[in-house]
């Protein structure tokens, strides 16, 4: 049975922060990774993917990868408000079409 | 370039009712899907075409069945709807593997 842990939050960091989501994976044979946001209300958005460990950046977001450690997280710098959503993490074994969702994290940005 | 549509956005049936959930992607990918999302319970997979012409069960099959009507459709079968079927529907679709998927906006059904 393949595993992906979030912690459901929620997460709650101030305007400007670092608000920094983790999850962690079961299955030592996942090569793909994602991020998913989703507001409340509406349908997951791809806000980064990864398939090397080490990091990764896209404007305000940094996904990690630790293979080693079986953990994926994503840092979101200068947070804002509309960033408060919850974002869910995705995990692909190797020559699969299945992804293992996570539950996703609650994240709340407060001015 | 619309993406993944999903028609319709909203549905009330009463229990027994028979209804079809469309999805129609315009990316020209291989795989699509049908995921329900409930609260607390996360994305669970119903039913996925892997390529036009194959269909496999996900994790909670049962109640639904599926089409994959040609490369662009996939659509989603609910034959005699029932109260636990009430849920958020959302199609999916990648280009093939070790790709992120896309999603449509969802179907909002109740079942009464």
């Amino acid at each position: 049975q393949k595993e992906v842990e979030q912690n459901s939050g929620p997460l709650s960091v101030p305007e400007g922060a670092i608000a920094s989501l983790n999850c962690t994976y079961s299955d030592r044979g996942s090569q793909s990774f994602f991020w998913y946001r989703q507001y409340s209300g509406k349908s997951p958005e791809l806000i980064m993917f990864i398939y090397s460990n080490g990091d990764k950046e896209d404007g305000r977001f940094t996904a990690q990868l630790n293979k080693a450690s079986q953990y994926v997280s994503l840092l979101i710098r200068d947070s804002q408000p509309s960033d408060s959503a919850t974002y869910l993490c995705a995990v692909l074994s190797g020559g699969s079409y299945i992804p293992t969702f996570g539950r996703g994290t609650s994240l709340i940005v407060h001015p | 370039n619309a993406g993944v549509t999903q028609t319709p956005k909203f549905q009330v049936l009463k229990t027994g009712q028979s209804m079809t959930l469309q999805c129609a992607q315009d990316m020209n990918h291989n795989s699509m899907y049908w995921y329900r999302q409930d609260p607390g319970m996360g994305l669970r997979l119903i039913y996925y075409s892997a390529s036009e012409g194959t269909t496999d069960k996900g994790e909670v099959p049962n109640g639904y069945n599926v089409s994959r009507l040609n490369k662009r459709e996939f659509s989603l079968r609910l034959e005699s709807a029932a109260p636990s079927q009430t849920s958020v529907y959302f199609c999916a679709s990648t280009t093939g593997f070790n790709q992120p998927q896309h999603f449509g906006d969802g179907t909002r059904l109740s079942i009464l």
